[in-house]
């Protein structure tokens, strides 16, 4: 298994740009998440998903977006980049159930200028 | 809303023992998870607590009491792979994390 993958680990954007995060788990777990992490800050749930053609959104969830088409996939999108959304991105996943723990991706880190 | 805190940072010496308090105030209740984060890496898990009193799984142990709203982990017999950030978090609907504590080891 390769767990919670998350693709690009590393891009610089330009303010007003759009990307996609990639986010792929192989545990076929149905509960997926977006965190950022910024320095000092702790981890800001952006949004979540329970399984396939369900989202919902976090705590911070100005300014992303969200598609959750397979079990497998939950891309996080950025229309207009901004210099606020310089962060670290970490995808994660978990089984049903309050005491099972979620699985992170190795993260994403974007700096917008 | 979810208020949790812990301390920014803790040294201590190779060997010793070192125990980072979680003290928090949430809406609602489903146990409270310890992570593990080097620098650049993506958190890993440590521990689950959901009921009152101590968990112990080898050097690490973790023990919550809900009356209080606290929490602590406990790191014994330190070795210099344990300096990182540990992170508490606290699941009511969804899991809300504290700032992290900067653990350093040093020889």
């Amino acid at each position: 298994n390769a767990g919670v993958t998350q693709t690009p680990k590393f891009r610089i954007l330009k303010i007003g740009q759009s990307m996609t995060l990639q986010c792929t788990q192989d545990m076929n777990h149905n509960y997926m998440y977006w965190y950022r992490q910024d320095p000092g800050m702790g981890l800001k749930l952006i949004y979540y998903s329970v399984g396939a053609g369900i989202t919902d959104k976090g705590e911070v969830p100005n300014g992303y977006n969200v598609s959750r088409s397979t079990t497998e996939d939950f891309p996080l999108r950025l229309e207009l980049a901004a210099p606020s959304q310089t962060s670290v991105y970490f995808c994660a996943s978990k089984r049903p159930g309050q005491g099972e723990t979620q699985y992170f991706g190795p993260g994403t880190r974007l700096l917008v200028l | 809303g979810q208020n949790i805190d812990q301390p920014t940072e803790m040294t201590a010496t190779e060997g010793a023992i070192v125990q980072i308090n979680c003290t928090y105030q949430t809406s609602g209740f489903n146990g409270l998870f310890w992570y593990q984060q080097h620098a650049g890496e993506a958190p890993t898990f440590l521990s689950y607590n959901v009921l009152d009193g101590l968990e112990e799984k080898g050097r690490f142990s973790s023990f919550l009491s809900r009356s209080k709203g606290y929490s602590y982990l406990l790191l014994k017999e330190l070795q210099m792979k344990d300096s990182a950030s540990y992170l508490c978090a606290v699941l009511d609907y969804k899991l809300s994390f504290g700032a992290g504590t900067t653990v350093t080891v040093r020889a």
